[in-house]
This record gives C-alpha cells, structure tokens and sequence, in this order.
C-alpha cells in the first residue's frame, strides 16, 4: 500500500498568479504516477501519466515534473485562470491506483 | 466514444439495507475500478476487476464486494449498510491498468 501525500491541502490564489503543489509518494516499486484534475459535479479528468525519473509533462499553462528516486513530483499552473479552480489529485500506481488527499486551488478573478 | 456510464446517479437508502451500483466502461476497457470519497476524505481505494477476475483489493470490510461481467460492466455491492458508507463511490475504466477514466459517480446517502 502506497502512503501518498499532497500538499498544500487547498490553496487560494488571485488570477494570473503562478503556483506548483507537491506530491510525496514511497519511491520502492514505482511504476507510475497520474496527475488528475477534479472539478466539483464533474469526474476526475486526467492530465498527465509519468512514468520516467525527470520526466516532464506540459499541456497549456500545466506542467508536471517527476522525480521517482526522491519519491516526489510537482504540479505547476502558470498564470491562474477562475477555471483552474479545481481539486488536483495525484496517484501513483503500482499494480493498482492509490490517490492523495488532493490539492484544492481556488483562483479568484 | 461513450465515456464511462456510472448508474444511479444518486441513491437514498436505510441503515441495514443493501445497495447495488453499476458500472459500465468505455468499449474496449477491461479493467474496472471502484473508489469511496467521502467528506475530508481522497479517493479511497476499494477493488479493482479485470477480465471478471478481482485483481486488487483494498482496505474495505466484507460489506463491499463486486463483480464483473464478461461484457465488462461491473457492478459493487455493499450489503448492511452503515451511516458511514454515505459517500461518493467513483469507477474507473482502463485498456491498460495503468491510465483510467472515470464515471461521474454514485453519490449514496445512507439515512
């Protein structure tokens, strides 16, 4: 079982802002780790799936570094938008899917 | 391309009762994968299905159980209910395992 933790647990920040959440994961047996957005009344949508040391993944204004042998990856947004505002999820998975607690960013315009 | 059918949507039932939920994957999916939110709570873990087999299991009591069919719908079961199964019950489906997608979800309210 996989102890996975995210930090910070929310997050308030004006538009425009630029800001990165971490996620802690035990670095044995890793095989991959999925970042996930969640926005209220929707499902989970995913955003990325990591599966090197030091890879990095971008779409848009999102990216997200990896690095397995400290056991941590970081998710950034530059420049917040309102529809940013979500739950950021990460899971690393080995043989199954174990999330964090998530990180909730609030972007006000 | 459907995405992941998760039926009810909502769901009221007593203390003592037992509740059926389904799950349909994306065509293709094999694998299915049932999770439990609750207030203050991640996404918590419950069973995963592949090819009607249970694969992995989480920390859940008896109470939860599921299965697969073998047009990969799955459906969870969870029998005595207890206030404390009122929760969000998500499933996810995955061709490989490894990148799932996921339903809207069951919100169960367990009164």
């Amino acid at each position: 079982i996989l102890n996975v933790e995210q930090s910070p647990q929310s997050l308030h920040v004006q538009e425009g802002d630029s800001t990165n959440f971490t996620c802690s994961f035990p670095s044995s047996n890793f095989y991959a780790l999925h970042w996930y957005r969640w926005e209220t009344a929707k499902s989970p949508e995913a955003l990325f799936v990591m599966t090197l040391n030091g890879d990095e993944k971008k779409k848009g204004r999102i990216s997200a570094t990896l690095n397995t042998k400290e056991g941590y990856s970081y998710l950034y947004i530059k420049g917040s938008q309102p529809e940013d505002s979500a739950t950021y999820l990460c899971a690393p998975y080995n043989n199954d899917m174990r999330f964090g607690a998530g990180t909730r960013l609030t972007v006000k315009p | 391309k459907a995405g992941v059918t998760q039926t009810p949507r909502y769901l009221i039932k007593t203390r003592g009762q037992q509740v059926t939920l389904s799950c349909s994957p994306i065509s293709g999916h094999r694998s299915v994968s049932w999770y439990q939110q609750t207030p203050g709570q991640g996404l918590q873990f419950l069973f995963e299905y592949f090819s009607e087999t249970q694969r992995n299991k989480g920390n859940f009591p008896g109470r939860f159980s599921g299965r697969q069919f073998s047009n990969s719908r799955s459906e969870m079961n969870v029998s005595t209910l207890e206030l404390g199964d009122s929760a969000l019950y998500l499933c996810a489906s995955s061709f490989t395992g490894v990148e799932a997608f996921f339903g809207q979800g069951t919100r169960l309210t367990v009164v």
